[in-house]
């Protein structure tokens, strides 16, 4: 199974801040990624496919980057409505493995 | 609109059998695979398998090959995931999403189960 390193566990920031999150894989996936976030008793939403594709309706805040094993989500400019919990999820092989998540809180 | 829609939420006793639902509308059921996904209280999320209603062609995580079972009747646009003898640990919410080619993009609202004596 490929493993999803996801880091960090939580993170504290401020409206306004860059935020960085990352995953890395246990082996190569290509660019077979996307990145979800979930707010409390919600289903998850897509941000963003195949490492770095822009989900339609998904604020330009929003980027994904990289490809192989090192994918880092980016929050431009974190918003109020941004505080949530953050998930990859690698598609390439079987089973299909999500990181473990990022938990974003108020500062 | 394309959507899932899941039934709702169960409460069963430990070694009770379960079948949850998640019925797809808006779109052609048949040439989309269907996954599921499990987070426990307080806790991450969890791939469990994916069946392609077309062919009934399954695939599992090994965590939980042989504990869950993956279905789909396509006549009615159905997925379906059952457990033959529930455990405390199977209280969760259970998503049902579909993919796209880009993993899961559609997202159903959630199935909650809880097990307990």
């Amino acid at each position: 199974d490929i493993q999803m390193t996801q880091s960090p566990s939580s993170l504290s920031a401020s409206v306004g801040d860059r935020v960085t999150i990352t995953c890395r894989a246990s082996q190569g996936i290509l660019n077979d990624l996307g990145w979800y976030q979930q707010k409390p008793g919600k289903a998850p939403k897509r941000l963003i496919y195949a490492a770095s594709s822009l989900q339609s309706g998904v604020p330009s805040r929003f980027s994904g980057s990289g490809s192989g094993t090192e994918f880092t989500l980016t929050i431009s400019s974190l918003q109020p409505e941004d505080f949530a919990t953050y998930y990859c999820l690698q598609h390439n092989s079987y089973p299909w493995t999500f990181g473990q998540g990022t938990k974003v809180e108020i500062k | 609109e394309v959507q899932l829609v899941q039934s709702g939420a169960e409460v069963k006793k430990p070694g009770e059998s379960l079948k949850i639902s998640c019925k797809g509308s808006g779109y052609s059921f048949t040439i989309y695979w269907i996954g599921w996904v499990r987070q426990m209280p307080g806790k991450g999320l969890e791939w469990m398998g994916i069946i392609y209603p077309g062919d009934s062609d399954t695939r599992y995580s090994p965590s939980f090959q042989g504990q869950v079972t993956i279905s789909a009747d396509k006549s009615i646009s159905t997925a379906y995931l059952q457990w033959s003898s529930l455990k405390a640990s199977d209280t969760a919410m259970y998503f049902c999403a579909r993919a796209d080619g880009y993993a899961f993009h559609i997202w159903g609202q959630g199935t909650m189960v809880t097990v307990s004596s």
